[in-house]
């Protein structure tokens, strides 16, 4: 079974510039997450998706940043402008289901942004 | 709001040490828990996933704990090896629809 694929694994930018990251979830799986990794943390979710609908952006910047997950399977995350803060990994993740509790998670390799 | 911490954030061990990992949350009312691996500059490994109805998985040489009233969850490895080395994060899932809520983790060496 093909895993979580996310693109690019390395990005260095110069702040107030744009990126953009990819994600294809496991086939078949309904829900797809993104997630914020700063060194030395654990992840924190940006946003949830749940098919093609939002489920919880309530902590994504949304004067900066973006995601949309268009037809229910691919998903992209974007950042405009960039700033220093924003130096991390972003993680995608998918699970097959929603509502059961026996739904494990599943991680992509993650995307590691640099911003300077 | 639910919160998550993990004790110790980092632990070195000589080879084949049973050794313990623990996470604590502050809200009991919980989905499930999932136990995960990270390797330097890696994505994370799921290891372990207890449903809020059970007590503890096992798998391997790892056996994950959960006790729901008091908050807490424990990750124990047997016999560790330098392969083990890694940082070992859980999550939280709370009721219903709810995301995970992470742990910042705890950084294991094994050392040979």
């Amino acid at each position: 079974e093909a895993g979580v694929a996310q693109s690019p694994r390395y990005k260095i930018i110069e702040k107030r510039q744009s990126v953009a990251f990819w994600c294809n979830p496991i086939s078949g799986h309904a829900t797809l997450y993104w997630y914020q990794q700063i060194l030395g943390q654990g992840p924190k979710l940006l946003i949830q998706f749940q098919n093609n609908g939002v489920v919880d952006d309530s902590q994504l910047p949304k004067d900066r940043f973006s995601a949309e997950r268009l037809k229910g399977v691919d998903s992209t995350l974007k950042i405009q402008p960039a700033k220093l803060e924003d130096s991390a990994v972003y993680l995608c993740a998918s699970s097959l289901e929603w509502g059961r509790s026996n739904t494990e998670a599943f991680f992509g390799q993650g995307t590691r942004l640099t911003v300077v | 709001k639910q919160e998550v911490t993990q004790i110790p954030a980092a632990l070195s061990v000589p080879e084949g040490e049973n050794l313990v990992l623990n996470c604590s949350f502050t809200d009991s009312a919980i989905y499930n828990l999932q136990w995960f691996r990270q390797d330097p500059g890696k994505g994370l490994t799921s290891l372990l996933l207890i449903q809020s109805s059970q007590r503890e998985q096992t798998s391997g040489r790892l056996n994950a704990s959960l006790d729901k009233s008091s908050g807490r969850s424990t990750l124990y490895i047997a016999a560790s090896q330098p392969g083990d080395s890694a940082t070992y994060l859980c999550a939280v899932r709370g009721n219903y629809g709810q995301n995970f809520v992470f742990g910042p983790g705890t950084r294991l060496s094994v050392l040979p």
